[in-house]
């Protein structure tokens, strides 16, 4: 079966960095990606990846390793309006997104 | 205006009720998808339709009837649902189906079933 594992739930403080990861088991493999979801509102896109490496947008990374099935989004400099659900989301053969079922990011001050 | 909107957002149901939830996307997209998010649950894909052609049905109730008159609109009519259908209906939309682009997402409509 495919499966997207990610925590629950992470608490952080503002200002400070934090990782959240999403481990992935699909069939076939056509990048990964991350949605951030505030509480009430439309899921958001943050960043794709489908080659090994990091990639940077600004204050958020996102970190691929296509052979542990293995990836995580780091936030840096963390703001209260980060505080949201993080999605990890796979694209398989299939070019169906597989999704996890969100860590919940608690920012506190 | 907003790339993907969905009205109502707040629906109230009984379980003999007919209702029907509206998506509309402004961004020309071809391919536009319904989601349902339960508490603490990844987000479940229920249809798909790519040019205006149903390409998914993820053994989705009966129950749920979608329709997809044009690809800027998509329906989704409901009847006689259960409580357990209580959920977040998402749509949302994409260039096309097979491709690597991200989708848009909706802010949804909150479903609750009494």
């Amino acid at each position: 079966g495919q499966n997207i594992d990610q925590p629950t739930e992470m608490t952080a403080t503002e200002g400070a960095i934090v990782q959240i990861n999403c481990t992935y088991q699909t069939s076939g493999f056509n990048g990964l990606f991350w949605y951030q979801q505030h509480a009430g509102e439309a899921p958001t896109f943050l960043s794709y990846n489908v080659l090994d490496g990091l990639e940077e947008k600004g204050r958020f990374s996102s970190f691929l390793s296509r052979s542990k099935g293995y990836s995580y989004l780091l936030l840096k400099e963390l703001q209260m309006k980060d505080s949201a659900s993080y999605l990890c989301a796979v694209m398989d053969s299939n070019y169906q997104l597989i999704w996890g079922a969100g860590t919940k990011l608690i920012i506190k001050p | 205006e907003t790339g993907v909107t969905q009205t109502p957002r707040h629906l109230v149901m009984g379980m003999t009720n007919k209702k029907s939830l509206k998506c509309e996307q402004h961004l020309g997209h071809n391919a536009m998808y319904w989601y349902k998010q339960s508490a603490k649950k990844p987000l479940e894909l229920m249809f798909v339709y790519n040019f205006k052609e149903q390409t998914e049905n993820n053994s989705v109730p009966s129950r749920f009837s979608p329709e997809c008159p044009n690809s800027s609109h998509l329906f989704l009519h409901l009847h006689t649902l259960q409580p357990e259908d209580s959920a977040l209906y998402l749509c949302a939309s994409s260039p096309q189906r097979e491709d690597y682009n991200e989708q848009f997402f909706g802010p949804g409509t909150r479903l609750t079933v009494l």
